[in-house]
């Protein structure tokens, strides 16, 4: 358990349904991470916060994609009219400047199925 | 681009030590070597990092060539708990000068721990 936790653990859901998914990293740590990682694939990154603001972006972050992170904690990530493309783990990560080397913790991830 | 490769298996006997190996020859002088490794169906756990200068902690040791062209991590003991995806990073792509960062993530080496 890395303190990083993520709700649902899993998700099926219907093509053309929202589905949102949270994040809550560890306390002291400012900047959040969400990643996606398809199957065999490595984790791809996706958007970054520090605090509440979001600094970056991926353009595998299409429009149907939202990120908030609204008091600087927890995060949540919706996606809406969901396709079957999306189908894949959702992970979140957190971290804090530790020096100069950069760690990150991550979350066990949300599975997302869409059939 | 990952700018690591990585063997895409191997096979270690439980109780065994078992040595990863990963070739980063682009590696600038001022970029650390990080290992993560992905237990099945959870999120990426970071393992170890270093710069030059071997490295060990309760999980593993690093050890890093003297021209820092490759590293090769280590689990003394492997256990069947072992049996993970390892990844293999030297590339963090800085975001805006903010701290924050986007792990690049290649396919890793599937370590498989037999009985």
């Amino acid at each position: 358990d890395t303190g990083v936790s993520q709700n649902p653990r899993h998700k099926i859901t219907k093509r053309g349904q929202n589905v949102t998914f949270r994040c809550d990293p560890i306390s002291e740590h400012n900047r959040l991470y969400w990643y996606r990682q398809t199957l065999g694939q490595g984790p791809e990154f996706l958007t970054y916060f520090q605090n509440e603001a979001q600094l970056e972006k991926s353009r595998l972050l299409s429009d149907r994609f939202s990120a908030e992170r609204p008091k600087g904690s927890f995060s949540t990530l919706e996606i809406q009219r969901t396709e079957q493309g999306d189908s894949a783990m959702y992970l979140c990560a957190s971290s804090d400047k530790q020096g100069v080397t950069y760690e990150q913790y991550f979350g066990p991830g949300t599975r997302l199925t869409v059939t | 681009d990952a700018k690591t490769t990585q063997p895409p298996s191997m096979d270690c006997a439980e109780g065994r030590a078992a040595n990863l190996p990963c070739n980063h020859s682009t590696i600038s002088g001022n970029e650390y070597v990080y290992w993560y490794r992905q237990i099945h169906s959870q999120g990426p756990q970071y393992i170890i990092h270093g710069l030059k200068n071997n490295e060990t902690n309760e999980m593993a040791s690093l050890i890093i060539t003297e021209d820092r062209k490759s590293s090769t991590l280590i689990l003394p003991h492997a256990t069947l708990r072992d049996t993970a995806v390892y990844y293999c990073i030297v590339r963090v792509s800085i975001i805006k000068s903010t701290g924050g960062f986007k792990t690049i993530f290649g396919a890793g080496t599937r370590l498989f721990v037999k009985a």
